[in-house]
């Protein structure tokens, strides 16, 4: 069956643009999550998904950056007036639920962000 | 907190010889430990995970890992390393209990030497 799929695979902005990035986890994946992943610095955890909502949003950065899920499925992750120190390549994961912990989570290709 | 302690952010290996990937986690009480494996411009894919059952624990393309809790160990190996196990690999734990995300170390790249 088809993975997670991740959208746009490369984004360019210029500092300052707002950007967004989609994720389309794996049919029937309750759990749903970010990550970025930046040079020198591994995976770093953003934010979950359990259907739409998301319990817990202090991974995120700052307040420019929010994330919505809709339908329990496909999620956004977005980015306003995006800094240099953004770029980096964001992954998505999907697992069959939450409160599993044992749960394989399956990843998607990323997205790689460049803020010029 | 839980975290994760990768040594070694490059390691290089002959084709053949034995890889060795460490991975040391810090928790109060063991987690479930899991080894991804990440190709160039690809996504991370799961190679094992130890889950509680035994500690010797057997992953894809002949990587294996043992849970050695008096060490709070979760080292990766394989016995002979191929010109294809060529990536960066990165070590997680997870909380046995709660709603809570991986937690990954920083990597290692893995570099094989024709």
């Amino acid at each position: 069956g088809a993975g997670v799929s991740q959208s746009p695979s490369n984004k360019v902005t210029e500092k300052g643009k707002d950007v967004e990035l989609r994720c389309d986890p794996i049919s029937g994946h309750t759990a749903l999550y970010w990550y970025r992943q930046s040079l020198g610095q591994g995976l770093e955890f953003l934010i979950y998904f359990q259907g739409n909502s998301a319990p817990d949003k202090s991974g995120l950065p700052s307040d420019r950056f929010s994330a919505e899920r809709t339908g329990g499925s496909v999620s956004t992750l977005t980015i306003q007036r995006t800094q240099q120190e953004d770029s980096a390549v964001y992954l998505c994961a999907s697992s069959l639920r939450l409160d599993g912990s044992t749960d394989t989570q399956y990843f998607g290709p990323g997205t790689r962000l460049t803020v010029l | 907190a839980q975290s994760v302690t990768q040594l070694g952010s490059h390691v290089s290996v002959s084709e053949g010889a034995l890889v060795l990937l460490r991975c040391n986690y810090s928790s109060s009480v063991p987690p479930y430990l899991f080894w991804y494996v990440q190709y160039p411009n690809q996504g991370l894919q799961l190679l094992l995970k130890y889950t509680s059952a035994a500690t010797l624990v057997k992953g894809i393309n002949g990587f294996e890992a043992e849970f050695k809790k008096s060490e709070t160990s979760f080292h990766l190996t394989k016995p002979s390393a191929h010109m294809s196990d060529a990536a960066e690999y990165f070590c997680a734990v997870r909380a046995r209990s709660g709603n809570t995300p991986l937690v990954f170390g920083k990597g290692t790249r893995l570099s094989v030497i024709a």
